[in-house]
């Protein structure tokens, strides 16, 4: 089955410079890498995805890149802000729906 | 709001009680799902349900019992848990398994068993 590996555990950035979360997947199938972000007493919620077909994906300050050579995607938010600070979840599915999770990065913003 | 909503949002119960956790979503999403969360570890499936059927146990013990009435409503019963069972339970749905889109989690059930 699928595996994937999320790094780092913990990231702390100063406010206003840029995160870099890395995924990896096992699974040649998979063609669907959500990111979810998880608040403090909330679920997780989807922030960006992207599909096998497309290398880049960008919204606002976040951007997820995808390497299905290599089985690499990544999370990249810029111009960091307190409020980014949460547990980000990376994912990958195949065509039957099933999502695989990373462990999760905590991600410290410090003002 | 997400569009899924999880009640109790805290739960503290013994070995021996017995109690359900339950899951609702309004989205017209066919799917259901159970995940547990725990501590520094990844999410964990336990039981996914599409279109009221479930298709997938992963390995649960019995003393977790899914139940899907129709596909917004979606519980998890629970009897003679263990301490170690303790744990952030999420629900989530989406539009169905096959079409290999995104989940809607819920805030989750905080467990406490003691």
């Amino acid at each position: 089955g699928e595996n994937v590996e999320q790094h780092p555990s913990t990231l702390s950035v100063q406010e206003g410079d840029s995160a870099v979360i890395k995924c990896t997947y096992s699974d040649s199938a998979s063609n669907y890498f959500p990111w979810y972000k998880q608040e403090l007493g909330k679920g997780p919620q989807l922030i960006i995805d992207i599909r096998s077909n497309v290398g880049e994906k960008k919204d606002q300050r976040i951007a997820v890149t995808l390497n299905k050579t290599a089985k690499h995607f990544s999370l990249h938010i810029t111009e960091t802000q307190p409020e980014d600070s949460a547990v980000y979840f990376c994912a990958a599915g195949d065509s039957w729906g099933k999502l695989q999770f990373g462990a999760g990065t905590q991600v410290v913003v410090t003002p | 709001e997400t569009g899924v909503t999880q009640t109790p949002r805290h739960l503290v119960m013994g070995m021996t009680n017995k109690k359900s956790l339950k899951c609702e979503q309004h989205l017209g999403h066919n799917a259901m799902y159970w995940y547990k969360q725990s501590a520094k570890k990844p999410l964990e499936l336990m039981f996914v349900y599409n279109f009221k059927e479930q298709t997938e146990n992963n390995s649960v013990p019995s003393r977790f019992s899914p139940e899907c009435p129709n596909s917004s409503h979606l519980f998890l019963h629970l009897h003679t848990l263990q301490p170690e069972d303790s744990a952030l339970y999420l629900c989530a749905s989406s539009q169905d398994t096959g079409q290999g889109g995104g989940y809607t989690f819920g805030s989750g059930t905080r467990l406490t068993v003691v």
